[in-house]
């Protein structure tokens, strides 16, 4: 069964401060992979997809980047926060081919202040 | 603009009764629907799905009605129970083979099902 971790579970940073998230997924060769992000009472946001190792394609722009090291790993970062980037950051996978169902990770809570 | 609305952020149902989710999409593109369900402070979890090419699906008590014409999909949750009480997220995308698939979703609707 495949199984998908985020890390860190929550984090409280200052504005300026550097970020970064990770997600790993086991279980599933060669995964598409996904980071949303949603506001507090705003909508799930798609802001990164990845193929394959070293490929990453921005969906929106958030002064937000992303980078997929090892084929099981999708890393999401930034070197300086905004306020605007507090919120629920969420990793998702498909299998191989894109033609297929998103399923969630369980999330990354961010506050910036 | 968003590409997918779900007009009603709230609905409340008896138990035993029929819960109705609707969904509006724009993009006459979109040939995948999906809906999740949401708990507070948990990330989604898929509930059902269809591909364009069908206009109903059944799972259990979870069917989903597709319009194409209309731009629109809707979730029947039949027999509701307490336990489905819950944020109900509908997502609809495009699914191109070889890259990854672009998923919207709607802001989501809070279904209550009083006992």
């Amino acid at each position: 069964a495949q199984t998908i971790h985020q890390w860190p579970v929550a984090e409280i940073k200052a504005v300026g401060s550097p970020l970064s998230l990770g997600c790993t997924i086991k279980g599933k060769s060669s995964p598409n992979l996904y980071w949303y992000w949603q506001a507090t009472g705003g909508t799930l946001q798609q802001l990164f997809y990845s193929i394959t190792v070293g490929q990453v394609e921005s969906v929106v722009q958030l002064n937000l980047s992303a980078s997929r090291p090892k084929d099981d790993q999708f890393i999401l970062s930034t070197e300086k926060l905004l306020l605007s980037h507090s919120g629920f950051y969420l990793c998702a996978w498909s299998r191989q081919g894109g033609q297929d169902t998103q399923y969630f990770g369980p999330g990354t809570r961010l506050l910036v202040l | 603009g968003q590409q997918v609305k779900q007009s009603s952020p709230s609905l409340t149902v008896q138990e035993g009764g029929i819960s109705i989710l609707n969904c509006d999409y724009e993009n006459d593109m979109f040939d995948y629907f999906a809906w999740y369900k949401k708990y507070p402070d948990n990330s989604p979890t898929l509930l059902i799905s269809v591909r364009s090419n069908v206009d109903k699906r059944e799972d259990g008590r979870l069917t989903v009605f597709l319009n194409k014409s209309g731009k629109h999909f809707s979730l029947h949750i039949t027999a509701s129970q307490p336990e489905d009480t819950a944020v109900y997220l509908c997502a609809a995308g495009q699914m191109q083979q070889g890259t990854g698939s672009k998923l919207s979703f709607g802001k989501g609707a809070k279904l209550t099902v009083s006992p």
